[in-house]
């Protein structure tokens, strides 16, 4: 079985401060890894996503993750926060060798203050 | 624009009602999905499709009923809800293959429900 862990229900920030937003997961074998943002009023969008290789991962908008696989994290991160970032961020498990249908966190709503 | 369309993005229906919600995706994937987004609560994943095909089905009330005529479409018919139905209903597609793993979910804007 896998889990989702995002750590935060809620982070707020103000606007061109940095973020993190924390994710954990649990599994038994390799994972593929995901995040998604969605903005009020619509679906989820993917941001970036780890699939192998580099454990530094870039994404849309300033985005980036790090894989770590010794503290099973994939924590998101960015420089600096605009208002418009203002969203709900989700993670996303996805196990090797399973049915390959993601297991999604809770989410983790980012408050971008002026 | 997304590649995923969901209509209505708004529906308000009686508990008696019923109404149909549909998707569809202009993307060539092979597996459809329909996830519900509660307040406060983890995305829940209803049903998936893959080439027609339901191939889940995560424990949900008879009164949800799918239906997947082609890779491109997917509905969700309501008959008989709860309050406690209300929710913003997301269809998401994905490729899915032996070289297609890992590949990620495109969603809809989803349709917001509202049972009253």
């Amino acid at each position: 079985a896998q889990s989702v862990t995002q750590l935060d229900s809620q982070v707020p920030v103000f606007e061109e401060a940095p973020v993190e937003l924390r994710c954990n997961y649990s599994s038994s074998v390799s994972v593929y890894l995901f995040w998604y943002v969605q903005y009020p009023n619509q679906g989820l969008q993917l941001l970036l996503k780890y699939l192998s290789g580099s454990t530094l991962v870039k994404g849309i908008n300033g985005f980036e993750a790090e894989f770590n696989k010794s503290q099973t994290s994939f924590h998101l991160r960015k420089p600096s926060v605009h208002i418009s970032d203002t969203a709900e961020y989700f993670c996303a498990v996805i196990r090797s060798g399973g049915s390959y249908i993601p297991t999604f966190g809770r989410g983790t709503s980012l408050i971008v203050h002026p | 624009e997304t590649g995923v369309t969901q209509t209505p993005r708004h529906l308000v229906m009686g508990m008696t009602n019923k109404k149909s919600l549909k998707c569809e995706q202009h993307l060539g994937h092979n597996a459809m999905y329909w996830y519900k987004q509660s307040a406060k609560k983890p995305l829940e994943l209803m049903f998936v499709y893959n080439f027609k095909e339901q191939t889940e089905n995560n424990s949900v009330p008879s009164r949800f009923s799918p239906e997947c005529p082609n890779s491109s479409h997917l509905f969700l018919h309501l008959h008989t809800l709860q309050p406690e139905d209300s929710a913003l209903y997301l269809c998401a597609s994905r490729e899915t293959g032996t070289s297609s793993y890992n590949s990620p979910l495109h969603f809809g804007n989803g349709t917001r429900l509202t049972v009253t």
